[in-house]
């Protein structure tokens, strides 16, 4: 079936330094959204992405929606100690629009 | 605005007992969803419904599990009879489809089940 495939698992930085996670689907996808869950919380909505190579920026966050529609990216930049938590993408099907496929999330951590 | 209420917070039970998870979606909105949250397997969906009908139960681990949505306002998620197995964070989302994109999700605080 369909996956969402999300890299790195775990990523450990200081605080200060960027930090990357990828998305990649195994087919195209209608859209794409990212959720942040902080420690013992709730996934929570940051943004979805809808258009093929479309950029978005919510303060030291960009979000990228791959050209072909089957890769995403979240770039922090100068990361905090309130950025800790796990990100999930979550995909949108082609064609089944109510469904979405959740990456296993990164957990980022972060050094003071 | 009250968002997503999931209750109980915090369940433990005994294996063989059942259990029953409650959820009210974000008024006006019109799909619910339920997810299983495990270190092991990450956050997987269980069940979800558009307009109080269920769509896609196909992540419904087996007949134990059992979901209804009898009004929009309201869903239960029943495990009978429950197994060590079954412990996990139970969340429930909401969200408000008009158009052909799935809207972004709200989820509720969770339910962490233990069951012994």
């Amino acid at each position: 079936g369909q996956q969402v495939m999300q890299i790195p698992q775990y990523q450990h930085v200081q605080e200060g330094e960027d930090f990357t996670t990828y998305c990649n689907s195994s087919t195209t996808l209608s859209n794409i959204q990212w959720y942040k869950q902080r420690p013992g919380g709730h996934p929570v909505f940051l943004i979805q992405l809808v258009k093929s190579g479309e950029v978005k920026k919510q303060k030291r966050l960009t979000f990228q929606f791959g050209e072909a529609k089957k890769n995403s990216s979240l770039h922090i930049t100068a990361t905090q100690t309130t950025d800790v938590g796990t990100y999930f993408c979550a995909g949108g099907q082609a064609g089944n629009n109510r469904k979405l496929i959740w990456g296993l999330g990164t957990s980022l951590a972060v050094n003071p | 605005d009250a968002g997503v209420i999931q209750s109980p917070r915090h369940e433990v039970t005994e294996m063989g007992q059942e259990v029953t998870l409650r959820c009210k979606p974000i008024s006006g909105h019109n799909s619910l969803f339920w997810y299983r949250q495990t270190m092991m397997r990450g956050l997987e969906l269980l069940i979800y419904f558009n307009n109080n009908v269920p769509i896609d139960d196909s992540g419904m681990p087996e007949d134990r599990f059992s979901a209804k949505m009898p009004n929009a306002s309201f869903s239960t998620l029943k495990i009978q009879p429950s197994e060590p197995r079954d412990s996990a964070v139970y969340f429930c989302a909401s969200s408000l489809r008009t158009s052909g994109r799935p809207y972004e999700q709200y989820f509720g605080p969770g339910t962490r089940l233990t069951v012994t």
